[in-house]
């Protein structure tokens, strides 16, 4: 157990589909990110959140719309998804700037997300 | 792109030591070494980092170089449930590094019994 909660654990969504992934932290973090891993390949980073604020987009394609409503919970809202991005999303959070913990990351167990 | 280069992927029998190295050439003076794992279709694990010193934690131990520019990652006695990708990566340890972590493939280590 990490500390940090994701659901749904997995999710199958077709094309025209609307949904939500979530994350929460019980660790007192104040930074969380989302990850994508898609099969056989890295972890890409996708959107970072410290203090609630967004400092980090990488590129992503706005069909995947990240919110922050407080620095215990952030979601991923997906739309019109293509099965390209069928992938595992792993959220994470840390402390930042780094104290103690020097910025390690936390992980969920991810979600594991098709879409047909 | 990540700043670390490591092997595809290494074996090490069950109940021995597993090294698992990384050249990092380019660090700069106030960057960490991190370790983490990620066992199969979970999330990653924290394993252990250091600056310059070497670093031993219940898990593991961090060797690093006098010049940093690479480090190992000792496991002192592998167990099956050691089997997993391991990721070695750079990471400003300060406020002005950023709040980017950047993995790259990893090495794929196989414990064997």
């Amino acid at each position: 157990e990490t500390g940090v909660t994701q659901t749904p654990r997995h999710l199958v969504m077709g094309m025209t589909n609307k949904k939500s992934l979530k994350c929460e932290q019980h660790l007192g973090h104040n930074a969380m990110y989302w990850y994508k891993q898609s099969a056989k390949k890295p972890l890409e980073l996708m959107f970072v959140y410290s203090l609630e604020e967004r400092v980090e987009n990488n590129s992503v394609p706005s069909r995947f719309s990240p919110e922050c409503p407080n620095s215990s919970h952030l979601f991923l809202h997906l739309h019109t998804l293509q099965p390209e991005d069928s992938a595992l999303y792993l959220c994470a959070s840390s402390q930042d700037p780094p104290g103690r913990e020097r910025g390690k990351l936390f992980f969920g167990s991810g979600t594991q997300l098709s879409v047909l | 792109d990540a700043k670390t280069t490591q092997p595809t992927s290494m074996d090490c029998a069950e109940g021995r030591a597993a090294n698992l190295p990384c050249n990092h050439s380019t660090i700069s003076g106030n960057e960490y070494v991190y370790w983490y794992r990620q066992i199969h279709s979970q999330g990653p694990q924290y394993i252990i980092h250091g600056l310059k010193n070497n670093e031993t934690n219940e898990m593991a131990s961090l060797i690093i170089t006098e010049d940093r520019k690479s480090s190992t990652l000792i496991l002192p006695h592998a167990t099956l449930r050691d089997t997993a990708v391991y990721y070695c990566i750079v990471r400003g340890g300060d406020y002005t590094g950023g709040f980017k972590t950047i993995f790259g493939a990893g090495t794929r280590l196989f414990v064997k019994a």
